[in-house]
């Protein structure tokens, strides 16, 4: 089944505890993104990859890291969580969307809390 | 830069009665038009999308969308709602121009469904 895997689903951390939420995807999809899904804002992107070892910063940035060494794994770590990045993150990916037809593949989400 | 404004937060409706949901963009440049579905505690699934051709699009479970480049709106709508339609729903522009293919999203609007 095509899908798009994070884990973990559910997370509680503390301040300052480095964690790392991992995605997957299994369709040889190019193209991945992170997302946070906040109250009222909708979805603002945190970072996108475009292939393997291409990375780029997205519209929120500050406070996370990206890597992508291999295709089907882009995970999204958190050096030194903060209460203010607790939200809904979502992983997604898609063919390359320079065609415009690249339909976004959604992870069921991650919801992190920072006390 | 595009922006993509959903008119209403939440829009509740009778089940069996018909619905809108408003979106509009802010650039006139060419665009691909999309709207994802998100049912609570899921990731978003492409609800339908517009890139090119007929202005009105056809999408999963009797949605429909019309595309109105004068306007720069991309309203979506279904003539009889039901319960199951419950969700939140997010419209989303690429732009032709954009270099990085990036999809802007709207804030989303929340279709809540009375018995």
């Amino acid at each position: 089944e095509a899908q798009v895997t994070q884990n973990p689903r559910y997370l509680i951390t503390v301040t300052g505890k480095k964690l790392t939420v991992t995605c997957s995807q299994n369709m040889n999809h190019e193209y991945m993104s992170w997302y946070r899904q906040d109250p009222g804002l909708g979805l603002r992107q945190i970072y996108y990859s475009m292939n393997v070892e291409v990375t780029d910063k997205g519209d929120v940035p500050e406070g996370y890291k990206v890597s992508r060494k291999e295709k089907r794994n882009f995970p999204l770590i958190l050096e030194s969580p903060s209460p203010n990045q607790t939200s809904l993150y979502f992983c997604a990916s898609s063919l390359s969307p320079q065609s415009g037809l690249g339909e976004l593949f959604f992870g069921e989400g991650s919801r992190l809390t920072v006390l | 830069a595009q922006s993509v404004t959903q008119l209403d937060s939440q829009v509740p409706v009778f089940e069996e009665a018909p619905v809108e949901l408003r979106c509009n963009y802010s650039s006139s440049v060419s665009v691909y038009l999309f709207w994802y579905v998100q049912y609570p505690n899921q990731g978003l699934q492409l609800l339908l999308k517009y890139l090119s051709g007929s202005t009105l699009v056809k999408g999963i479970n009797g949605f429909e969308a019309e595309f109105n480049k004068s306007q720069t709106s991309f309203h979506l709508r279904k003539p009889s709602v039901h319960i199951s339609d419950t969700a939140e729903y997010f419209c989303a522009v690429r732009s032709f121009m954009d270099s990085n293919y990036q999809l802007i999203w709207g804030a989303g609007t929340k279709l809540i469904i009375k018995p």
